[in-house]
């Protein structure tokens, strides 16, 4: 099956930038998806598509798909965006939604 | 304004069943695909299941698959998951999730607030 892997954290000081990686066996050929999941909240689509925003998402948050990596970044941290992140992508080979592990965004 | 409510969670024996459902409103619900994803307590998220909006395709995570079906009243706006044969490691919180466009793979959005299920004795 489809494996994404993903840093488990990442920390960032307030105003700096969050890179967030996902691998994945040529996952540039596929589309990724990337949520926001705060403390015991349902997550929230925050790229889509490998980088389209959906309205409402700040423009702080951007994201890239190439070879065997998709890249989610945050820009102008901020206090408010501590929390996990996943990636997803679909995969065709075995007709399944795949999710990373998440990484957890701390704030400093 | 879309809303996704689930209900039917609780606490269930080893062995037992359990039907979850979800309650949309907001949009035209026959027309979009619709999925189930867990998270167990402390654990990422893991995806259970999707139906089409016609209902006529399903697709089921290796975990559930022969155990938990699929399925949906598109006159009652409702999305449901029967569980059977459940085992410990089916302790979750259950999210429904809207996929967000009417056709390929897309994203989820938005997901209801999730319904607990503990399997224990």
């Amino acid at each position: 099956s489809y494996v994404l892997t993903q840093p488990p954290s990442v920390s960032v000081a307030p105003g700096k930038t969050a890179t967030i990686t996902c691998g994945g066996d040529s996952i540039g050929s596929k589309n990724v998806h990337w949520y926001q999941q705060r403390p015991g909240q349902a997550p929230v689509v925050v790229i889509y598509y490998d980088s389209d925003r959906p309205s409402g998402i700040p423009e702080r948050f951007s994201g890239s798909n190439s070879g065997n990596t998709a890249t989610l970044t945050i820009s102008r941290v901020e206090a408010g965006d501590e929390a996990d992140y996943y990636c997803q992508v679909w995969d065709r080979s075995s007709d399944h939604y795949v999710f990373g592990a998440g990484t957890k965004v701390t704030v400093l | 304004e879309v809303q996704l409510l689930e209900s039917g969670g609780g606490l269930i024996q080893p062995g037992g069943s359990l039907r979850l459902s979800c309650a949309a409103s907001g949009f035209t619900f026959g027309n979009y695909a619709m999925n189930w994803v867990r998270q167990a307590p402390g654990k990422g998220l893991e995806w259970v299941s999707v139906i089409t909006g016609s209902g006529s395709g399903t697709y089921y995570a290796d975990s559930v698959k022969g155990r938990f079906t699929v399925s949906r009243d598109n006159s009652k706006n409702t999305l449901f998951l029967q569980m059977k044969s459940l085992r410990a490691e089916d302790t979750a919180i259950y999210y429904c999730a809207k996929c967000m466009s009417t056709s390929g793979w897309p994203s989820f959005d938005p997901w209801g607030q999730g319904t607990l299920v503990t399997v224990s004795s």
